[in-house]
């Protein structure tokens, strides 16, 4: 089956600096690719839908100066946390539409993000 | 605009009990359905699906009908394992290809010996 992943599960760093998590699409090329956040005991919300080649799409409320985003390739997808603060703080999740796929999205592992 | 009601958890079942979690939505058009379940340490996993109304998604036991009269898409499982704790994700997808999903906020489901 389909499988993505994320790099680095987890992270941990300082207030200020910046942090770059990755998605890949391992076995199949992502012209969609979107970003979740999900705090503990908490639904996935959606940050940003990703699309290869062009800017990405941000949901109301999130900063995309911060939360930059780059899809460069059909499989990667990179989201930079920029000048982090501990309520950033929180669990990252990326997932991948499969082209041809109409309905189905898939996730990664998610990234553990810790701002200290 | 959409949006999707679970059941709040944790729900606590002996093995081989009946589960059931309760899901419902609010969308315009016909959206697809979903459940997703995450296993601890891992991603979320797609459990199965139901895109029109009166279909019935089921895989590895599970089973959830679109029911469009009552805006609903439970989950069911007749018995379940110790193996199927996990937090479960009902969710949607709105009308159109690539469309973003909308999720409930998780129930977390814990079988016991």
């Amino acid at each position: 089956g389909a499988v993505v992943s994320q790099h680095p599960s987890w992270v941990i760093c300082k207030s200020g600096t910046s942090v770059k998590i990755e998605c890949r699409s391992l076995d199949f090329q992502a012209t969609t690719m979107f970003w979740y956040r999900q705090f503990p005991k908490q639904s996935l919300m959606l940050m940003a839908t990703s699309n290869e080649g062009s800017k990405a799409t941000y949901e109301q409320g999130v900063e995309k100066d911060k939360f930059l985003i780059n899809h460069a390739s059909l499989t990667l997808s990179t989201l930079t946390v920029t000048s982090a603060h501990p309520e950033d703080s929180s669990f990252y999740i990326c997932s991948a539409y499969l082209l041809g796929s109409l309905y189905e999205q898939y996730f990664g592992p998610g990234t553990r993000l810790t701002v200290t | 605009g959409d949006s999707v009601t679970q059941m709040e958890g944790p729900v606590t079942l002996s093995e081989e009990a009946f589960l059931t979690i309760n899901c419902t939505y609010t969308a315009t058009g016909y959206p697809s359905l979903f459940w997703y379940v995450q296993y601890p340490g891992e991603g979320l996993q797609l459990l199965l699906k139901a895109t029109k109304a009166d279909d019935k998604g089921s895989n590895k036991g599970f089973e959830a009908t679109y029911r469009k009269e009552t805006t609903s898409f439970h989950l069911e499982k007749g018995s379940v394992q110790v193996s199927d704790s996990a937090v479960y994700f009902c969710a949607l997808s709105g009308t159109g290809t690539a469309s973003k999903l909308t999720f409930g906020t998780g129930t977390r489901l814990q079988v016991t010996l």
